[in-house]
């Protein structure tokens, strides 16, 4: 029983560059979603779902796509990095009014 | 829209010894949960409690416990006999009504346990 996992762990990319961040989760948990978190910020909504076939936007949307064709995976994608797109970037799964987030993944843009 | 403030960004305290972290929110919601994150140098985000907001009786967990003030929108978290393992990130968060999963957090405070 993983709980939610996140891949890659570490990835740099360059400007421009498309990459997707692969969230799984063994929870049977309807509810997924995408944080981000800046230095100095708490966490920031990026999009979620609250089931398969389901998305929708959070706070900061912009330069993001999500797609759910499955209860246990919620890919992120970035289709075009910008420096501004780095972070850390945390997988969270919910069920009983309660989150369980995945261990993150460092993302730098140069 | 809610907000999370948490106005101490650091703060540290000796080992054993009692710290309180504080959290103040508004909303104009009457259903809600409210909690406390932890993250360690590992990155990873770890629930330490959760208070609904339809209780009175402030939620604890083992050395964890907060004082959640309705009226007033503040929920603090309170560490008992602090150990150097304790030493971390700490977020306040708030999620509105049943089912929305939708968590605004605050800033941060950052706790060092000291030796």
């Amino acid at each position: 029983n993983a709980g939610v996992t996140q891949t890659p762990k570490f990835q740099v990319l360059k400007t421009g560059q498309s990459m997707t961040l692969q969230c799984a989760q063994d929870m049977n948990h309807e509810y997924m979603s995408w944080y981000r978190q800046d230095p100095g910020m708490g966490l920031r909504l990026i999009h979620y779902s609250v089931g398969a076939g389901i998305t929708d936007q959070g706070e900061v949307p912009n330069g993001y796509n999500v797609s759910r064709s499955t209860t246990e995976d919620f890919p992120l994608r970035l289709l075009s990095a910008a420096p501004s797109q780095t972070s850390v970037y945390f997988c969270a799964t919910g069920r009983n009014e309660k989150l369980f987030f995945g261990s993150g993944t460092q993302l730098s843009v140069l | 829209a809610q907000t999370v403030t948490q106005s101490q960004p650091e703060m540290s305290v000796q080992e054993a010894e009692t710290v309180t972290l504080s959290c103040t929110y508004d909303t104009s919601e009457n259903n809600y949960y409210l909690f406390w994150y932890k993250q360690p140098p590992s990155r990873q985000m770890i629930l330490v409690i959760r208070q609904e907001a339809y209780k009175q009786q402030n939620a604890t967990e083992n050395r964890f416990s907060v004082n959640f003030q309705k009226a007033a929108k503040s929920f603090s978290l309170k560490i008992s006999d602090s150990q150097l393992g304790d030493t971390a990130m700490y977020f306040c968060a708030f999620m509105s009504g049943a089912g929305s999963y939708q968590l605004t957090f605050g800033k941060g405070t950052k706790l060092s346990v000291i030796p």
